[in-house]
């Protein structure tokens, strides 16, 4: 299995721009998870996904940020438009089943300029 | 008040030498403890994956002891190599699906 597979792996924008990070679960894991990690704050869940359907999204911090999963096989995290504080990596992951151990992405480093 | 903490913040150690990582909690109750290693630019990896019954777990060099009563638990690093330098992440899940994570202690083994 190619495990969790994230794109862009670096992502270099500017202030006021959209930018989408992907995400490819591993396949059979019905539960999928977005983190961001900043060295103030250390990891952070985002949103949770179970059966492609958003379960908490208690951790999104605004509404410039969006998350979606169409299919089992895909999500996107969405900030429209960018600020430079959003500059983290952001991790994706997936498990079998909620209680499941948690498997990470590569993660996507972004930079707001 | 983050409700994992982790010591050292950092540490150095030679390589073959043994070392010690700290974390203490306030969750209670939870349904289990585990440790991560993040290697620079990458996610972190699961190392082990304890329940509150459980007092020991092993994998490969790696040991990790939990102490419920005292809410500790430590992950040892027996003969470290290169490869060990690393972040170590301590995380406790909350419940099914929510983990609360520590800043985590960054190892550095030099030769």
């Amino acid at each position: 299995d190619a495990g969790v597979i994230q794109s862009p792996r670096h992502e270099v924008t500017e202030m006021g721009q959209e930018v989408t990070l992907r995400c490819k679960p591993i396949s059979g894991h019905n539960s999928l998870f977005w983190y961001r990690q900043t060295m103030m704050r250390g990891l952070e869940l985002l949103i949770y996904f179970n059966n492609n359907v958003p379960i908490d999204d208690s951790g999104m911090p605004e509404d410039r940020f969006s998350a979606k999963m169409p299919n089992a096989s895909f999500s996107t995290l969405k900030i429209q438009p960018s600020e430079p504080r959003d500059s983290a990596v952001y991790f994706c992951a997936s498990s079998r089943r909620s209680v499941d151990e948690q498997f990470f992405g590569p993660g996507t480093r972004l930079t707001v300029l | 008040k983050n409700q994992v903490e982790q010591s050292p913040q950092s540490l150095i150690i030679l390589e073959g030498k043994n070392c010690t990582l700290q974390c203490n909690y306030t969750v209670s109750p939870f349904s289990n403890l585990r440790w991560y290693k993040q290697d620079t630019g990458r996610g972190p990896v699961s190392l082990t994956i304890m329940t509150f019954s459980e007092n020991t777990k092993s994998n490969g060099r790696y040991t990790a002891t939990l102490d419920a009563d005292t809410k500790q638990s430590s992950l040892h690093i027996t003969a470290s190599q290169l490869s060990d330098s690393a972040s170590y992440i301590c995380v406790v899940s909350l419940n099914d699906y929510k983990l609360s994570f520590g800043a985590g202690t960054t190892v550095t083994v030099r030769a």
